[in-house]
């Protein structure tokens, strides 16, 4: 069965320190999705990146990276230098190729960035 | 700028009614999703549908019903409101994904949540 851990449920920074946030899934499937949602104050999710299975190269958008590892399951997020915006509940989430309709998420985990 | 919108940001209801939570996108997805969020529990899926009239069970559909009559709208229906539907409620679009390709649209697009309180 897949499965999405987020085992950080709430961390605290101070502004300008890097963070990782960390997340782990299961899957049967060979070929799978794997996302990053942030949810701030508001409510709206947003989407962050989806990284497919077969392509394990890491992504850098601007203070954001991701590390995508097969060997340890993990996909965990990581922000340089954070900034008070940067303060929202970020979800992981997978999907299954033989089930992509299917989205399933972690709990989330609370970031909190202080000035 | 593309959407989804939720047709109410707040409610509250008393037990036992019927409730319809709306839900619209403009992107011509042929996906269409309702979530809940619960505090430690993330998000569940309740109900989705992949194409006009057709819907299929998520993890938690004990409760609910949807609807969807037209190809961008998506309708979830409280038979009978109970204190323990009281949630955030999340709905979402996405183009159906093509075998063996990577679809042109990233990922999912979530309107701005629904949070029903019912009394």
């Amino acid at each position: 069965a897949q499965k999405v851990t987020q085992a950080q449920t709430e961390i605290s920074v101070v502004e300008k320190e890097d963070v990782t946030l960390d997340c782990v899934y299961e899957t049967r499937d060979t070929t799978y999705y794997l996302f990053w949602y942030k949810q701030p104050p508001s409510g709206e999710l947003v989407f962050l990146i989806r990284r497919n299975s077969f392509d394990e190269q890491n992504e850098i958008s601007g203070r954001y990276s991701w590390n995508f590892q097969k060997s340890t399951s993990s996909f965990n997020f990581t922000i340089t230098a954070s900034q008070v915006v940067d303060s929202a509940v970020y979800f992981c989430a997978l999907s299954e190729a033989g089930n992509t309709d299917k989205l399933i998420f972690g709990t989330g985990t609370r970031l909190q960035v202080f000035p | 700028d593309v959407k989804v919108t939720q047709s109410s940001r707040y409610l509250v209801k008393r037990t036992g009614e019927k409730v319809f939570l709306e839900c619209v996108q403009d992107m011509d997805h042929e996906n269409m999703f309702w979530y809940r969020q619960d505090p430690g529990l993330g998000l569940r899926l309740i109900y989705f549908s992949y194409d006009v009239k057709m819907k299929e069970k998520g993890d938690i559909p004990e409760g609910y019903s949807v609807s969807r009559e037209k190809k961008e709208r998506f309708s979830l229906i409280l038979e009978s409101a109970s204190t323990n539907q009281t949630s955030m409620y999340l709905c979402a679009s996405s183009p159906i994904w093509v075998s063996g390709t990577v679809s042109l649209n990233y990922g999912y697009t979530f309107g701005s949540g629904t949070r029903l309180t019912v009394v």
